[in-house]
Parts: structure tokens; C-alpha cells; sequence
């Protein structure tokens, strides 16, 4: 079955802290793995994927084939990294064509 | 181009009423999608468009929910005969292509009292 797990629904640091938002997934094929997050009142947004090897607004991911794991890091955290975050695959496998399998979501809180 | 739109962006409803959402893509964005989410949860894949052609449903899209994308530009998504069960947020994304980023609309928020 094709799934998205992100065990933790809040996760809250300080500001400075290092952060890892954790997502595991379960998939028969090569996946593309994305993360989205959603600022509060905002709609949801791309902040990267794994093909791309970038870093953005300081977060990197790392794709574990081994681990199948694509773990959110940011070294220092700021407040405004305060958000929901969703780690989605997508695919071609069973027919399926690109859409996104999302996780139920993981909510930073950044504290001052 | 302001990004992939919805209208509208509230709606409240009675049981057993129809519903209608309409979705406007980013313009040259050739794939569509649709998805709901409720609460606490992530975002779950309804349907998808290549053009205007419907190429894949979920189960979860009950035969009262069909879509439309006439001419391959804006789509709408009409629920029948609604059921308090459909209360969700209803989001669209488009993309130029398969495996590619999705943009996602600000979605359509329904209530079905």
C-alpha cells in the first residue's frame, strides 16, 4: 500500500533549536517525495522535493531509500518557520499518474 | 496570473442539497486535481485532469460527486444530494506535467448542516 507516515502531530522547539519533522513512507516503485507547508491563513505551498537537492528558507531532506525516510531538518529554527507541514509522494505506480499521497501533517511551533 | 483559484471559498449547506465548486488553474497548466481535506488530516486525492479528460477517481469519490473540466481550462466539482459526512475543505492544484510541482488553489471550505 502506498502511504505517508509522520508519527509526530506537534513538535515545539525554541527558537535556535534544531528541528527534524519525520516522514516514513511506503512505496512499491521510485517515488518523488515532496514537502508542503501551509502558514497559518496561507494555502499550501511547495517548500521542496527531493529532486531537486535544494535548500530552502534553510530546511534540507535527505531521501533514505534504505530507511524510506524523508526527514524535514533546519539547523536553526526561527518563529516564522511556524507552520503546518505535510511530507506527500508521488508516483507511477498501480496506474496512478502523479497525484500526491499526503501525510496527516506535522505542526511546528517555533517558541521565542 | 494570481495562482490557481477557487470559488467559492465558503459555502454552507443543508443536507441533501447540491453543491458546486469551481476550480480556475494557473493558465498553460495542463493537469488539475482535486482533493478534500478534513479535519486533522492530510489532504486526500479525489480526481485528476489531463486536459479535459478525467483520467483517474478515487474510491473515496462517491457517484454523488462528479467533475467536470469542459475545453481542458477551469473545473467544477459537484456533490449531490450531500451528506454531513462531506463536510471538508475541497482543494484544486494544477501542474504543467506529471511529477511535478503541484499549486494549490486556497480551497473551498463546505459545511453540510
Amino acid at each position: 500500500a502506498q502511504r505517508v507516515t509522520q508519527p509526530e502531530k506537534l513538535l515545539s522547539v525554541f527558537k535556535g533549536a534544531p528541528v527534524e519533522l519525520k516522514c516514513n513512507y511506503s512505496y512499491s516503485g521510485s517515488p518523488e517525495l515532496f514537502w508542503y507547508v501551509q502558514y497559518s491563513r496561507q494555502r499550501l505551498q511547495l517548500l521542496l522535493r527531493h529532486i531537486s537537492r535544494e535548500s530552502i528558507k534553510g530546511f534540507t531532506a535527505d531521501l533514505n531509500k534504505g530507511e524510506t525516510s524523508f526527514h524535514l531538518k533546519k539547523p536553526f529554527a526561527q518563529e516564522e518557520d511556524s507552520a503546518m507541514y505535510y511530507c506527500a509522494l508521488s508516483g507511477n505506480y498501480g496506474g496512478s499518474q502523479g497525484n500526491l499521497i499526503f501525510g496527516k501533517g506535522t505542526k511546528l511551533s517555533v517558541k521565542p | 496570473d494570481t495562482g490557481v483559484s477557487q470559488n467559492p471559498r465558503h459555502k454552507i449547506t443543508k443536507r441533501g442539497q447540491n453543491v458546486t465548486f469551481r476550480c480556475d488553474p494557473i493558465s498553460e497548466h495542463n493537469r488539475l486535481y482535486w482533493y478534500r481535506q478534513t479535519l486533522g488530516q492530510g489532504p486526500e486525492f479525489l480526481t485528476y485532469f489531463q486536459n479535459e479528460a478525467q483520467l483517474e477517481k478515487s474510491r473515496l469519490l462517491s457517484d454523488r460527486f462528479s467533475a467536470e473540466r469542459p475545453k481542458g481550462s477551469f473545473s467544477t466539482l459537484e456533490i449531490q444530494r450531500t451528506e454531513q459526512g462531506d463536510s471538508a475543505m475541497y482543494l484544486c492544484a494544477s501542474s504543467f506535467g506529471y511529477l511535478v510541482t503541484q499549486y494549490f488553489g486556497p480551497g473551498t471550505r463546505l459545511l453540510v448542516l
